[in-house]
């Protein structure tokens, strides 16, 4: 059974860099055959798809964040993470990591989801 | 962008009664459709997938259809257990879109 689980701040200032990783049990990143999504959901709110990483490093990045997230993969540790720039409060949400099987961005797995709160 | 929009954005209904919604792509999607399932203070949790097939483990109480632009899901007979928000997202096109969601009360 796969499992993922975020862990990061849960309260960044304006300005700063959020950090988020998620940690994928259950299942190796490295064996191929999967894209690993963060999705962000605003309180009260619908769904918005960050963007996906491929083992090898390949990304995509939904074009409304593109120019301050930053996705990576660490297989060593089977883990990926996210980076987003320059926030506001707008980035205020959970963030969930997820596995999407076959990049068709339909998500099989989901984290439990973690709140970032963004406030001086 | 492709933008999703969905009816009712919430509904009360009986146990037992049938309940519909409906998902609305604005361009053509083929059946490049989703339906998630979130339940208060959870991950959603996928149900429906390519607009008709659903998920391994899901009830058949839970159904989907259409292509195109217009979509509808169903639930058959509503259990206390479906009390959530049901989102509809397509994937034919990049970004991934998710619909507002639409919230299921037991009246």
């Amino acid at each position: 059974q796969v499992q993922l689980q975020e862990s990061g701040p849960g309260l960044v200032k304006p300005s700063q860099t959020l950090s988020l990783t998620c940690t994928v049990s259950g299942g190796s990143i490295s064996s191929g055959g999967y894209y690993w999504s963060w999705i962000r959901q605003h309180p009260g709110k619908g769904l918005e798809w960050i963007g996906y990483i491929y083992y090898s490093g390949s990304t995509y990045y939904n074009p409304s964040l593109k120019s301050r997230v930053t996705i990576s993969v660490d297989t060593s540790k089977n883990q990926f993470s996210l980076k987003l720039s320059s926030v506001t409060a707008a980035d205020t949400a959970v963030y969930y990591c997820a596995r999407d099987p076959g990049g068709n961005s339909v998500v099989d797995y989901w984290g439990q989801g973690t709140l970032v709160t963004v406030s001086s | 962008d492709i933008q999703m929009t969905q009816s009712p954005s919430s509904l009360s209904a009986s146990v037992g009664d049938r309940v519909t919604i409906t998902c609305q792509a604005s361009q053509d999607i083929s059946n490049y459709l989703n339906w998630y399932q979130q339940k208060p203070g959870k991950a959603p949790k996928l149900l429906i997938y390519d607009a008709s097939n659903l998920e391994t483990g899901v009830p058949s109480r839970f159904s989907g259809s259409g292509s195109g632009t217009d979509f509808t899901f169903t639930i058959s007979s509503l259990q206390p257990e479906d009390i959530a928000t049901y989102y509809c997202q397509q994937y034919d096109n990049l970004p991934p879109a998710f619909g507002p969601g639409t919230k299921v009360d037991i009246k």
